[in-house]
């Protein structure tokens, strides 16, 4: 089975500070992993994603990077936070079969 | 551009009654689609899906319809709990890599 773990569950950082979420998935070998954010009271928007070691997409210019250093971790970064960075933030992997995804558990991002 | 559209961003129905959520969608080459429940501070769960080839599929409490001519699907739940209180997200896959979502709907379901 597909497992996804992320960490942490809540982050509080202050405006400026750097920022690091880190995602393992377990059950797949070379899967397609996904960064998304849902801010308050919005749907949920794709930031990143990537099919393989080194190889990252962006899909919306930001302060936001990604990188995945291993096969199955995936991890979210900032140099300086922003206020507009809160919200919560999802890893996700494609389903085994190929037709939709699994997600994690997710972290509540609050920048203050 | 928003491809996958669900306009109601709320519903409230009443326990044992039925909860009907629209999604529209633009783009023809979706041939795969696929409705996720989540609670608050918590990452959204699959429900259920459909294959463009398809125009019903049916698990339990839940079914998905979908209308190709109107690109619009919609889920039904019936009889609605008041633990379905969530917010619902329609998505759509072209058989790539990325699904694209809807921007959710959430449903109150008061006892």
């Amino acid at each position: 089975s597909q497992t996804i773990h992320q960490w942490p569950a809540t982050l509080v950082q202050p405006v400026g500070s750097p920022l690091s979420l880190e995602c393992t998935v377990e059950g797949t070998s070379n899967p397609n992993l996904y960064w998304y954010r849902q801010a308050a009271g919005r749907g949920l928007q794709l930031l990143f994603y990537s099919v393989g070691i080194g190889q990252i997409s962006s899909e919306v210019p930001q302060n936001l990077s990604a990188s995945r250093p291993q096969d199955r971790q995936f991890i979210l970064s900032s140099k300086k936070l922003l206020l507009s960075d809160s919200g919560f933030y999802l890893c996700a992997q494609m389903r085994q079969g190929g037709n939709g995804y699994t997600f994690g558990s997710g972290t509540r991002l609050t920048v203050v | 551009d928003q491809q996958v559209k669900q306009n109601s961003p709320s519903l409230s129905v009443q326990e044992g009654r039925i909860s009907i959520l629209n999604c529209d969608y633009t783009n023809s080459m979706f041939d795969y689609f696929l409705w996720y429940k989540k609670y608050p501070a918590e990452g959204p769960t699959f429900l259920i899906s459909i294959s463009s080839i398809k125009d019903k599929n049916e698990d339990g409490r839940f079914t998905v319809f979908l209308n190709k001519s109107a690109k619009h699907l919609s889920l039904h739940i019936v009889p609605s709990q008041p633990g379905d209180s969530a917010v619902y997200f329609c998505a759509a896959n072209n058989a790539g890599n990325m699904l694209t979502f809807g921007g959710g709907t959430r449903l109150m379901v008061k006892p």
